[in-house]
Protein backbone atom coordinates (compact mmCIF):
# COMPACT_ATOMS: atom_id res chain seq x y z
CA UNK A 1 0.00 0.00 0.00
CA UNK A 2 1.34 3.25 -1.04
CA UNK A 3 1.68 5.57 1.59
CA UNK A 4 1.53 9.90 1.29
CA UNK A 5 3.43 11.24 -1.45
CA UNK A 6 4.62 14.87 -1.47
CA UNK A 7 5.98 16.76 -4.50
CA UNK A 8 8.33 18.52 -5.06
CA UNK A 9 10.82 17.46 -1.91
CA UNK A 10 12.77 20.42 -2.22
CA UNK A 11 12.09 24.00 -3.34
CA UNK A 12 13.91 27.48 -3.67
CA UNK A 13 11.77 30.30 -4.23
CA UNK A 14 12.52 34.20 -4.36
CA UNK A 15 10.63 36.57 -2.08
CA UNK A 16 7.51 37.80 -3.82
CA UNK A 17 6.85 34.63 -5.93
CA UNK A 18 4.47 31.81 -5.63
CA UNK A 19 4.51 28.23 -4.99
CA UNK A 20 2.15 25.22 -5.07
CA UNK A 21 2.87 22.02 -3.66
CA UNK A 22 1.02 18.99 -3.69
CA UNK A 23 0.00 16.02 -1.57
CA UNK A 24 -1.52 12.56 -2.26
CA UNK A 25 -2.88 10.96 0.01
CA UNK A 26 -2.87 7.24 1.14
CA UNK A 27 -5.76 4.98 -0.70
CA UNK A 28 -9.32 5.41 0.67
CA UNK A 29 -8.29 8.23 2.91
CA UNK A 30 -10.55 11.36 2.43
CA UNK A 31 -8.78 13.94 4.81
CA UNK A 32 -5.48 15.66 4.25
CA UNK A 33 -3.78 18.40 6.49
CA UNK A 34 -1.41 20.25 6.00
CA UNK A 35 1.44 21.44 8.56
CA UNK A 36 4.07 24.00 8.97
CA UNK A 37 7.07 23.06 10.81
CA UNK A 38 9.91 25.31 11.80
CA UNK A 39 12.38 25.02 14.81
CA UNK A 40 11.47 27.35 16.56
CA UNK A 41 7.62 26.95 16.25
CA UNK A 42 7.26 23.46 15.60
CA UNK A 43 4.64 21.74 13.43
CA UNK A 44 1.98 24.34 13.08
CA UNK A 45 -1.71 23.29 11.52
CA UNK A 46 -2.75 24.89 8.51
CA UNK A 47 -5.93 23.76 7.49
CA UNK A 48 -7.65 19.98 6.42
CA UNK A 49 -9.81 19.22 3.72
CA UNK A 50 -12.26 16.64 4.13
CA UNK A 51 -14.06 15.10 0.76
CA UNK A 52 -12.95 18.61 -1.10
CA UNK A 53 -14.32 20.57 1.95
CA UNK A 54 -12.50 22.41 3.94
CA UNK A 55 -13.42 21.29 7.77
CA UNK A 56 -10.44 22.90 9.50
CA UNK A 57 -8.42 26.20 9.39
CA UNK A 58 -5.35 27.32 11.36
CA UNK A 59 -4.65 30.62 12.18
CA UNK A 60 -2.62 31.44 9.02
CA UNK A 61 -2.63 34.34 6.90
CA UNK A 62 -4.27 34.60 3.88
CA UNK A 63 -1.73 34.00 1.91
CA UNK A 64 -2.00 30.17 2.50
CA UNK A 65 -4.68 28.48 0.51
CA UNK A 66 -5.40 25.19 -0.50
CA UNK A 67 -7.68 22.60 -2.21
CA UNK A 68 -8.69 19.09 -2.53
CA UNK A 69 -10.11 17.39 -5.32
CA UNK A 70 -12.22 14.76 -6.17
CA UNK A 71 -9.74 11.78 -5.65
CA UNK A 72 -8.79 13.20 -2.76
CA UNK A 73 -5.46 14.65 -4.12
CA UNK A 74 -5.08 18.38 -1.98
CA UNK A 75 -2.69 21.02 -2.75
CA UNK A 76 -1.49 24.32 -0.63
CA UNK A 77 -0.56 27.43 -2.47
CA UNK A 78 1.15 30.57 -0.82
CA UNK A 79 1.45 33.45 -2.56
CA UNK A 80 3.90 36.54 -1.87
CA UNK A 81 5.96 34.77 -0.64
CA UNK A 82 8.61 35.83 2.55
CA UNK A 83 11.28 34.52 3.96
CA UNK A 84 9.74 33.36 7.18
CA UNK A 85 7.58 30.66 4.84
CA UNK A 86 10.82 29.09 4.89
CA UNK A 87 10.03 25.48 6.27
CA UNK A 88 8.98 22.06 6.02
CA UNK A 89 5.55 21.71 4.97
CA UNK A 90 4.13 18.69 5.75
CA UNK A 91 1.02 16.93 4.58
CA UNK A 92 -1.07 14.05 6.56
CA UNK A 93 -3.69 11.33 5.54
CA UNK A 94 -6.11 10.20 7.17
CA UNK A 95 -9.76 8.37 6.85
CA UNK A 96 -11.25 11.58 8.54
CA UNK A 97 -13.11 10.08 11.02
CA UNK A 98 -10.77 8.28 12.92
CA UNK A 99 -7.54 10.68 14.42
CA UNK A 100 -4.44 7.93 12.95
CA UNK A 101 -2.62 10.75 10.59
CA UNK A 102 -0.36 9.18 8.17
CA UNK A 103 2.90 12.16 7.24
CA UNK A 104 4.02 12.79 3.84
CA UNK A 105 8.15 13.21 3.57
CA UNK A 106 7.78 16.96 3.18
CA UNK A 107 8.37 19.64 1.18
CA UNK A 108 11.44 21.61 1.79
CA UNK A 109 10.87 25.58 1.06
CA UNK A 110 13.59 27.59 1.00
CA UNK A 111 12.56 31.44 0.85
CA UNK A 112 15.50 33.73 -0.83
CA UNK B 1 0.78 29.11 23.67
CA UNK B 2 1.12 25.51 23.33
CA UNK B 3 -1.87 23.34 23.49
CA UNK B 4 0.46 20.13 24.43
CA UNK B 5 3.73 20.51 26.92
CA UNK B 6 6.21 17.97 26.06
CA UNK B 7 9.10 17.42 28.26
CA UNK B 8 12.23 17.45 28.39
CA UNK B 9 13.07 18.96 24.90
CA UNK B 10 16.50 17.41 24.97
CA UNK B 11 17.63 14.02 26.17
CA UNK B 12 21.01 12.44 26.03
CA UNK B 13 21.61 9.20 27.07
CA UNK B 14 24.28 6.26 26.84
CA UNK B 15 22.98 2.71 25.58
CA UNK B 16 21.30 0.84 27.46
CA UNK B 17 20.07 3.27 29.77
CA UNK B 18 15.91 3.67 30.11
CA UNK B 19 13.94 6.80 29.87
CA UNK B 20 10.73 8.69 29.88
CA UNK B 21 9.22 11.28 28.01
CA UNK B 22 6.09 13.27 29.15
CA UNK B 23 3.04 15.28 27.55
CA UNK B 24 0.87 17.49 29.44
CA UNK B 25 -1.98 19.23 28.92
CA UNK B 26 -4.50 21.20 30.66
CA UNK B 27 -7.42 20.52 27.71
CA UNK B 28 -8.93 17.12 27.18
CA UNK B 29 -8.22 15.24 24.25
CA UNK B 30 -10.42 12.55 22.60
CA UNK B 31 -7.31 10.63 21.61
CA UNK B 32 -3.28 11.20 21.83
CA UNK B 33 -0.75 10.35 18.86
CA UNK B 34 3.13 9.87 19.37
CA UNK B 35 5.85 10.14 16.30
CA UNK B 36 9.29 9.53 15.52
CA UNK B 37 10.72 12.61 12.77
CA UNK B 38 13.90 11.73 11.71
CA UNK B 39 15.90 14.73 9.91
CA UNK B 40 14.03 16.16 6.75
CA UNK B 41 11.37 13.25 6.98
CA UNK B 42 8.14 13.51 7.98
CA UNK B 43 6.68 12.17 11.14
CA UNK B 44 5.63 8.46 11.57
CA UNK B 45 3.44 7.31 13.56
CA UNK B 46 3.93 5.39 16.53
CA UNK B 47 1.06 4.47 18.32
CA UNK B 48 -2.83 5.81 19.04
CA UNK B 49 -4.09 5.80 22.58
CA UNK B 50 -7.89 6.82 22.86
CA UNK B 51 -8.77 5.62 26.24
CA UNK B 52 -8.10 7.22 29.73
CA UNK B 53 -5.90 4.63 31.38
CA UNK B 54 -4.72 2.94 28.48
CA UNK B 55 -1.49 1.66 27.87
CA UNK B 56 0.19 0.21 24.91
CA UNK B 57 3.45 -1.50 24.21
CA UNK B 58 5.38 -1.28 21.25
CA UNK B 59 8.83 -3.91 22.02
CA UNK B 60 10.67 -1.89 23.93
CA UNK B 61 8.23 1.30 23.90
CA UNK B 62 5.58 1.37 26.47
CA UNK B 63 2.83 4.44 26.17
CA UNK B 64 0.52 5.52 28.89
CA UNK B 65 -2.75 7.64 28.39
CA UNK B 66 -3.60 9.50 31.42
CA UNK B 67 -6.70 8.95 33.04
CA UNK B 68 -8.51 12.29 32.46
CA UNK B 69 -6.87 12.24 29.37
CA UNK B 70 -4.83 15.29 29.63
CA UNK B 71 -1.61 13.58 29.94
CA UNK B 72 0.48 10.83 28.18
CA UNK B 73 3.87 9.73 28.52
CA UNK B 74 6.61 7.22 26.61
CA UNK B 75 8.12 5.10 28.10
CA UNK B 76 11.67 3.37 26.46
CA UNK B 77 13.62 0.52 28.04
CA UNK B 78 17.07 -0.13 27.04
CA UNK B 79 17.15 2.45 24.78
CA UNK B 80 19.38 1.74 21.28
CA UNK B 81 21.05 3.96 18.71
CA UNK B 82 18.26 2.99 16.36
CA UNK B 83 16.41 5.13 18.43
CA UNK B 84 17.29 8.48 18.41
CA UNK B 85 15.08 11.02 16.47
CA UNK B 86 12.25 13.70 17.20
CA UNK B 87 9.66 12.28 19.62
CA UNK B 88 6.25 14.22 18.97
CA UNK B 89 3.48 13.93 20.97
CA UNK B 90 -0.03 15.45 18.77
CA UNK B 91 -3.85 15.39 20.36
CA UNK B 92 -6.81 15.67 18.98
CA UNK B 93 -9.74 17.22 20.79
CA UNK B 94 -13.28 16.02 20.03
CA UNK B 95 -14.57 19.33 18.63
CA UNK B 96 -11.62 19.76 15.76
CA UNK B 97 -11.49 16.34 13.76
CA UNK B 98 -9.28 16.42 11.62
CA UNK B 99 -6.92 18.49 13.63
CA UNK B 100 -3.92 17.27 15.46
CA UNK B 101 -2.35 19.80 18.38
CA UNK B 102 1.40 18.80 18.28
CA UNK B 103 3.89 19.21 21.36
CA UNK B 104 6.95 20.72 20.17
CA UNK B 105 9.24 17.72 20.74
CA UNK B 106 11.62 15.66 22.11
CA UNK B 107 15.24 15.25 20.70
CA UNK B 108 16.17 12.36 21.86
CA UNK B 109 19.78 10.82 20.93
CA UNK B 110 21.29 7.74 22.04
CA UNK B 111 24.88 7.23 22.34
CA UNK B 112 26.53 3.71 21.38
Amino acid sequence: KAGVTQTPRYLIKTRGQQVTLSCSPISGHRSVSWYQQTPGQGLQFLFEYFSETQRNKGNFPGRFSGRQFSNSRSEMNVSTLELGDSALYLCASSHGTNPEAFFGQGTRLTVV
Amino acid sequence: TQLLEQSPQFLSIQEGENLTVYCNSSSVFSSLQWYRQEPGEGPVLLVTVVTGGEVKKLKRLTFQFGDARKDSSLHITAAQPGDTGLYLCAGEEGSTLGRLYFGRGTQLTVWP
